[in-house]
């Protein structure tokens, strides 16, 4: 296994359109995250998912965005109605649920809102 | 969430031990510190973990003190691939199990020649 991967790595959109980003992630991990990171901030938690569902949301996921785990595989995140302010590195990570609960970080996806 | 506060950036020169601290006061009895790290434009790399023990891996040491309200992270030999951000989390429990990890604005380390 080559570890979690996301696509596509570079997103440029223009304002108010829609996007969405994948993640796969290690197989055998059951628990996904995704986070969001700002220039010269360290990533913001956005949301987990344990197997297909999401069981916690942070504050920072407005309704324009929306992320899903269908089969408790690979995870979709979009966000609608895009705003400049969407632009940011969206990280996904996965980890078993075994002890130490070690997050994997994917590459990320950057994306540009225009 | 527990909060943590680290210097913004440190130098070391290669081949000497980095050690980079974290102030963690608000830090719970059952609450875990986890360093990580972010090298330029990639993803988070987990380092090490801790409760109270000291830990040693085979990339770093984590020192807690007794009281847990601080702790250091020492790499023992820098190299220049060890510039990076480095961020002391407390970890936060979530439903169903999983783990919340609060970052922060880290540590730049810079290791020079």
């Amino acid at each position: 296994d080559t570890g979690v991967s996301q696509d596509p790595r570079h997103k440029i959109t223009k304002r108010g359109q829609n996007v969405t980003f994948r993640c796969d992630p290690i197989s055998e991990h059951n628990r996904l995250y995704w986070y969001r990171q700002t220039l010269g901030q360290g990533p913001e938690f956005l949301t987990y998912f344990q197997n297909e569902a999401q069981l916690e949301k942070s504050r920072l996921l407005s309704d324009r965005f929306s992320a899903e785990r269908p089969k408790g595989s690979f995870s979709t995140l979009e966000i609608q109605r895009t705003e400049q302010g969407d632009s940011a590195m969206y990280l996904c990570a996965s980890s078993s649920r075994d002890y130490p609960y070690e997050q994997y970080f994917g590459p990320g996806t950057r994306l540009t809102v225009t | 969430d527990a909060k943590t506060t680290q210097p913004p950036s440190m130098d070391c020169a290669e081949g000497r031990a980095a050690n980079l601290p974290c102030n963690h006061s608000t830090i719970s009895g059952n609450e875990y510190v986890y360093w990580y790290r972010q090298i330029h434009s990639q993803g988070p790399q987990y380092i090490i973990h801790g409760l109270k023990n000291n830990e040693t891996n085979e990339m770093a040491s984590l020192i807690i003190t007794e009281d847990r309200k601080s702790s250091t992270l020492i790499l023992p030999h820098a190299t220049l691939r060890d510039t990076a951000v480095y961020y002391c989390i407390v970890r936060e429990s979530l439903t169903g199990g999983g783990n919340k990890l609060t970052f922060g604005t880290g540590t730049q380390l810079k290791v020079e020649l």
